[in-house]
């Protein structure tokens, strides 16, 4: 069962930040949070991971919660091709199962 | 060059039939994955193998067979095919040592099954 609770849906003007959310109340302290994405009949596509710390990649920003209960994933410069279903995930480390369990995600629709 | 493929994208068959979906992945990875994607868009894990060895094995039908011929390839068996077993198949793989987190997965483009 996904561990994860996002909003199902959410808007954004093209050329703005996109700010996704993210609760994960039950996480331990050895699980990650992962952030996929896909885009309509494509495959998920991986954007960032963090344990504790923020993290930043060319794709997205990652910020997490000094408490680790929650996470947000920030797409600093929103584009009509960013329009996708963003999912968020808490994943055990791989020497625990490892296994990606994906839960409703958030539809993310970027408008012109 | 294509990292993970599979084959067919698009497979339209009746209900009673044996389908076979392909997995080859050129990414040099250990481990790979059979998702199912239901109608209502959730993503669900099915198995994994990790060097031919399979180490995930969800609650699925045994009419599911996931074969691993080398570490490059999973393939994916469905015997006696249901209505319910329309659904959209990916294929990922990842380099399970890559990190404690154990590696992102890429995933396949997605074969599209329609039972009749």
């Amino acid at each position: 069962d996904a561990k994860t609770t996002q909003p199902p849906s959410m808007d954004c003007a093209e050329g703005r930040a996109a700010n996704l959310p993210c609760n994960h109340s039950t996480i331990s302290g050895n699980e990650y949070v992962y952030w996929y994405r896909q885009i309509h009949s494509q495959g998920p596509q991986y954007i960032i991971h963090g344990l504790k710390n923020n993290e930043t990649n060319e794709m997205a920003s990652l910020i997490i919660t000094e408490d680790r209960k929650s996470s947000t994933l920030i797409l600093p410069h929103a584009t009509l091709r960013d329009t996708a279903v963003y999912y968020c995930i808490v994943r055990s480390p791989y020497n625990q199962g490892g296994k990606l369990i994906f839960g409703q995600g958030t539809e993310l629709s970027v408008k012109p | 060059d294509t990292a993970v493929s599979q084959t067919p994208k698009y497979l339209v068959t009746q209900m009673g039939n044996d389908k076979s979906i392909k997995c080859e992945q050129n990414l040099g990875h250990d481990t790979m994955y059979w998702y199912k994607q239901d109608s209502k868009k959730f993503l669900k894990i099915m198995f994994s193998y990790n060097n031919k060895e399979l180490i995930i094995n969800e609650t699925v039908p045994n009419r599911f067979s996931p074969k691993s011929p080398d570490k490059a390839h999973l393939n994916l068996h469905i015997n006696s095919l249901e209505l319910g077993d329309s659904a959209v198949y990916f294929c990922a793989s990842s380099q399970r040592t890559s990190g404690r987190a154990g590696g992102e997965l890429f995933f396949g483009e997605g074969s599209r099954l329609t039972v009749l």
